[in-house]
């Protein structure tokens, strides 16, 4: 498979917990998106890579969250002191160049207890 | 900031029949990319179709086509000969052409489209 891979795809906890999801991305992408998706919404854009870069961070991103990707390869994201809040669903997405398009993964999901 | 609303929270479709989704937008750019892509139940979000502000003639990939009305800044979905496999959420997306910080896609709240027999 090679398209977006998200790990896990659901993770329970319980609130105060913290908690990582992985991305990999396909794999000549450079460009890597994180985006959260609460019922009933779009997806907002939570931040981005350009290689090992992180360029941009949402307001959305308090400072719980964090977000890496080392090498330039995978991306993890990291929440903090998980509060009940934070429950949706975390998308990333890849893509070659800034104006091509967007591949998505399937999203973790989390639920916080 | 730019914004883009999707008026519709559902749709229903009769198979083999044909259907619009709308989706406006607000931006002070001239020149920008819009997306429609389509979330089926438990799966990836994948692109339906794109149009390129600069162009004047409206995308269309095979039973997929759009109204892009720049002046209105509407930018309508329509589905021709709608399948069961069409049924899921649409979301319609705004992304600006400046590489970099700008790359990111902006989302509206979708439209869920049933398609029944």
């Amino acid at each position: 498979d090679t398209g977006v891979s998200q790990n896990p795809r659901h993770k329970i906890t319980k609130r105060g917990q913290n908690v990582t999801f992985r991305c990999d991305p396909i794999s000549e992408h450079n460009r890597l998106y994180w985006y959260r998706q609460t019922l009933g919404q779009g997806p907002e854009f939570l931040t981005y890579f350009q290689n090992e870069a992180q360029l941009e961070k949402s307001r959305l991103l308090s400072d719980r969250f964090s977000a890496e990707r080392p090498k330039g390869s995978f991306s993890t994201l990291e929440i903090q002191r998980t509060e009940q809040g934070d429950s949706a669903m975390y998308l990333c997405a890849s893509s070659l160049k800034a104006n091509t398009e967007a591949f998505f993964g399937q999203g973790t999901r989390l639920t916080v207890v | 900031a730019q914004t883009v609303t999707q008026s519709q929270p559902e749709m229903s479709v009769q198979e083999a029949e044909t259907v619009t989704l709308s989706c406006t937008y607000d931006t002070s750019e001239s020149d920008y990319y819009l997306f429609w892509y389509k979330q089926p139940p438990s799966r990836q979000m994948i692109l339906v179709i794109r149009q390129e502000a600069y162009k004047q003639q409206n995308a269309t990939e095979n039973r997929f086509s759009v109204n892009f009305q720049k002046a209105a800044k509407s930018f309508s979905l329509k589905i021709s000969d709608s399948q069961l496999g069409d049924a899921a959420m649409y979301f319609c997306a705004y992304r600006s052409p400046v590489t970099g910080t700008a790359s990111k896609l902006t989302f509206g709240t979708g439209t869920r489209l049933q398609v029944t027999l």
